[in-house]
């Protein structure tokens, strides 16, 4: 099964801030990786999928990018709202696999 | 607009089953794979399994394989988790989610997805 490792696991922020959270795939997944953000008490949402594309109605204060095997999600100019925990998933192929979740959290 | 709703949670004894359901509105369920994803209490999101559309193809995490099973009523706009064999480790809210439909047969992001069903496994 494909691993993927997700860091940090938390992180203190201010608002205004700019954060970044990285997923490393144990191997080749191409661009399917997507970006889901949870609430506490909620279903996660899709902020970003195939690595980069932002989903309808996601602030573009979020932005993905990837590099080989790496992916990363930014977070620019945090909001009060934005203080929650993110996941990513490869969707390349079954199992599937989430990272092990980044709490974002206030400073 | 899409919903899914989960029901049939609650509280079974270590060896007993539990059957989930999702039921869905606001699109052609008949089309698309669909999944379960559960969060054990403080705990990451964990894959549980997944459903193509017309129920040829499903998929297990090895930590439920042989003891859950995976269906869907396309008639009825419902997807099911027959869980067995529960263990205090399979403790977690559920969530059903609809793979986007990127690829058709094959695995993508999960696009809508509901607000989960608390399963408690205690004696």
């Amino acid at each position: 099964a494909i691993q993927m490792t997700q860091s940090p696991s938390s992180l203190s922020a201010s608002v205004g801030d700019s954060v970044t959270i990285t997923c490393r795939a144990s191997q080749h997944i191409t661009n399917q990786l997507g970006w889901y953000q949870q609430r506490p008490g909620r279903g996660p949402k899709l902020l970003i999928s195939d690595a980069s594309f932002l989903q309808s109605g996601v602030s573009s204060r979020f932005s993905g990018s990837q590099s080989g095997t790496d992916f990363t999600l930014t977070i620019s100019s945090l909001q009060p709202e934005d203080f929650v925990t993110y996941y990513c998933l490869q969707d390349y192929n079954y199992p599937l696999t989430f990272g092990g979740g980044t709490k974002v959290e206030i400073k | 607009e899409v919903e899914l709703v989960e029901s049939g949670g609650g509280l079974v004894k270590p060896g007993g089953s539990l059957r989930l359901s999702c039921a869905v509105s606001g699109f052609s369920f008949s089309t698309y794979n669909m999944n379960w994803v559960r969060q054990a209490p403080g705990k990451g999101l964990e894959w549980v399994s997944s459903v193509t559309a017309s129920s040829s193809h499903t998929f297990y995490a090895d930590s439920v394989k042989g003891r859950f099973t995976i269906s869907r009523d396309n008639a009825k706009n419902s997807l099911y988790l027959q869980m067995n064999s529960l263990t205090v480790e399979d403790t977690a809210v559920y969530y059903c989610a609809r793979d986007s439909g990127r690829v058709p047969g094959l695995p993508g992001h999960f696009d809508y997805w509901g607000q989960g069903a608390l399963v408690t496994v205690s004696s």
